[in-house]
């Protein structure tokens, strides 16, 4: 089992949709969850990071499920430049774990 | 915020040759920087941690020999990937983060734009 899943995708959504992802990893141990976005060919960048209480950056919402082992990022009205690769990374042990990343495609 | 410069941005080389990648951290000094290495359609893949002014640690799976880094200074590590194959053929990105063991867990790391190998 991968120590952090992720749904591959693509998702192809339209301008203004509203789009989920999800994510899930096994070690229960891990400290601290985050959100990356990484355009193609490009470098990661950090979106957010996900809080056990749920945290909301204009249209982004993260969530954490502990006892679940879950992380999830909501797009609200989604952008073309939204388009991206989102990484679901976990600090373990001050090591950073990447998902391999949900594609999103937002369509006009 | 914090900038991480790598060098060089795309290299192709012969097959046996070694390859050298630089990581420069250009406003902060960083006591560790992260070797990670992607290949098409799949996740970042954690190769070694680098420490300044000691040995690397290295994943499972990841030949020392082969990937040797180098942290002399608080703002640059290398990587030479010695005796490239064409299977080493991928994107190896850098990383650090800002200040030392007291922001492990703040989790934000400042990546480098990235180095893609081709080994022909």
């Amino acid at each position: 089992r991968k120590e952090v899943e992720q749904d591959p995708g693509p998702f192809n959504v339209p301008e203004g949709a509203t789009v989920a992802f999800n994510c899930t990893y096994s070690n229960s141990a891990s400290q601290s969850f985050f959100w990356y976005r990484q355009d193609c060919r490009k470098e990661p960048k950090l979106l957010m990071s996900v809080y056990s209480s749920g945290n909301e950056d204009g249209r982004f919402t993260a969530q954490l499920n502990r006892a679940s082992q879950y992380i999830s990022l909501l797009i609200r009205d989604s952008k073309l430049s939204d388009s991206a690769t989102y990484l679901c990374v976990v600090n373990q042990g001050g090591k950073l774990i990447f998902g391999q990343g949900t594609e999103l495609s937002v369509k006009p | 915020g914090a900038v991480v410069s790598q060098h060089p941005s795309r290299v192709i080389c012969k097959s046996g040759t070694s390859v050298k990648i630089e990581c420069r951290s250009l406003d902060f000094q960083a006591t560790t920087m992260f070797w990670y290495r992607q290949f098409p359609k799949q996740s970042l893949m954690l190769m070694a941690t680098s420490n300044e002014g000691s040995k690397a640690t290295y994943e499972q799976g990841v030949e020392k020999d082969k990937f040797l880094i180098n942290h002399a200074s608080l703002t640059l590590s290398t990587l030479t990937v010695t005796s490239a194959h064409p299977e080493d053929s991928s994107f190896y990105i850098c990383s650090a983060r800002e200040g030392g063991r007291m922001s492990a867990n703040t989790g934000e790391l400042f990546f480098g734009e990235g180095s893609r190998l081709t080994v022909l």
